[in-house]
């Protein structure tokens, strides 16, 4: 079966602080996504990378980064954490050869308080 | 641009109700239409779709009809159980592109009372 891991569930951070976010798929997916989730905002795409070294900012990559150094692994960084960067964190993957309606795969997702 | 719009929640029904939960979209093109949803303390799974006019997806009870004349793919399901409480999410794909980029709706929490 399908499996997205994300490390940790709950992280509580101090402001400035860097942050990183690991998500590991094991379906040998070309396609890896970080969303955030916010109340009445649904998911909105931070960054996506369809290929190791590559990524492509989403709608709302500012004061992010990503870094894609295996095709299994991707993790998100908050350069210097900010209280308005509090969140979920949900990561996905979708893999090369699937259809384009095929499912996204989701993590559990990561909880992050930035106090 | 393309987007999508859920009815405000949260909707709390009574075991056994009809649910209904509105969804609308915008989108150039033929998109596809999905339905995800979160339980509580979940990441989102699939749980149906339907990839052009007029093809109704269903899934565990749960159906939705892509409607292009409305722009619409409600989701309704005639019977719904306390394990159905979870937060439900619409969302589309363009069919043009091959990347598994979705666009989603804002959520829509159900509650469902013994």
């Amino acid at each position: 079966d399908v499996k997205v891991t994300q490390s940790s569930r709950y992280l509580v951070k101090r402001t400035g602080e860097k942050v990183f976010l690991e998500c590991v798929q094991d379906m040998d997916h070309e396609n890896m996504f970080w969303y955030r989730q916010d109340p009445g905002l649904g998911l909105r795409l931070i960054y996506f990378s369809y290929d190791v070294k590559m990524k492509e900012k989403g709608d709302i990559p500012e004061g992010y980064s990503v870094s894609r150094e295996k095709k299994e692994r991707f993790s998100l960084i908050l350069e210097s954490a900010s209280t308005n960067q509090t969140s979920m964190y949900l990561c996905a993957s979708w893999g090369e050869g699937a259809s384009y309606n095929s499912p996204l795969h989701f993590g559990n997702g990561t909880r992050l308080t930035v106090t | 641009g393309n987007s999508v719009t859920q009815m405000e929640g949260p909707v709390t029904l009574s075991e056994e109700a009809f649910l209904t939960i509105n969804c609308t979209y915008t989108a150039t093109g033929y998109p596809s239409l999905f339905w995800y949803v979160q339980y509580p303390g979940e990441g989102l799974q699939l749980l149906l779709k339907a990839t052009k006019a007029d093809d109704k997806g269903s899934n565990k009870g749960f159906e939705a009809t892509y409607r292009k004349e409305t722009t619409s793919f409600h989701l309704e399901k005639g019977s719904v159980q306390v394990s159905d409480s979870a937060v439900y999410f619409c969302a589309l794909s363009k069919g043009s592109s091959n990347t598994g980029k979705l666009i989603f709706g804002q959520g829509t929490t159900l509650q469902v009372k013994p």
